[in-house]
């Protein structure tokens, strides 16, 4: 079975500039999660769909970040405008709905480096 | 806001010593999750814990999940070089939404 995949791998970018991030989780997940991961640290949880819908945003910058998830596969993260503090990796992971034991599998992410 | 913090941040240490790290917070979690992540990729599950009181073990690291559902550890028994890497707890809220929470994660070299 195919993994979450992410794209682009590596972006840089001036700040005031925008940048999208696009991501295809596993075939049949409903469940797709945007986390932020600073060096070094744990991730953050931006934004969490169950199917086409969100179902928490309450961490999500919405003054300038967003991100849709519209047919219910496949979901893009926008920036607009960057700032210095947004480097860092994007990290797209999807689920299975239902049960307790749910695993998250996370795509390689997408570097941001704002200058 | 639920938190999750891990202790130790780094930990150094040499080849065959045991270690163990900690996650702590001062919510209940319905189950809680141990994934490791490698430089350049994504995190990869562990193990998932989701009875309080509960341990599990995946040949030399050990799993456990405190009674009161709050915190957990991962003890690792003569550690080798390729257990390096960075470990995080996540736990699931809950509410039901499948929300998950990472720890802050503890970063582990192991010396050879």
């Amino acid at each position: 079975e195919a993994g979450v995949a992410q794209s682009p791998r590596y972006k840089i970018i001036e700040k005031r500039q925008s940048v999208a991030f696009w991501c295809n989780p596993i075939s049949g997940h409903a469940t797709l999660y945007w986390y932020q991961q600073i060096l070094g640290q744990g991730p953050k949880l931006l934004i969490q769909f169950q199917n086409n819908g969100v179902v928490d945003d309450s961490q999500l910058p919405k003054d300038r970040f967003s991100a849709e998830r519209l047919k219910g596969v496949d979901s893009t993260l926008k920036i607009q405008p960057a700032k210095l503090e947004d480097s860092a990796v994007y990290l797209c992971a999807s689920s299975r709905l239902g049960g307790n034991t749910g695993e998250l599998f996370f795509g390689e992410g997408s570097r941001l480096t704002v200058l | 806001t639920q938190l999750l913090e891990q202790s130790p941040q780094f930990l150094s240490i040499q080849e065959g010593e045991n270690l163990t790290v900690y996650c702590n917070s001062s919510s209940v979690f319905s189950s809680l999750q141990w994934y490791r992540q490698e430089p350049g990729e994504g995190p990869v599950l562990l193990v998932t814990v989701v009875t309080g009181g509960e341990v599990k073990k995946l040949k030399r690291l050990t799993f456990q999940f405190g009674d009161a559902r709050k915190d957990s550890s991962l003890h690792i028994t003569a550690a080798q070089p390729g257990d390096t890497g960075l470990y995080l707890c996540a736990g699931r809220a809950t509410s039901g939404t499948y929300k998950y929470i990472f720890g802050t994660g503890t970063r582990l070299k192991v010396l050879a």
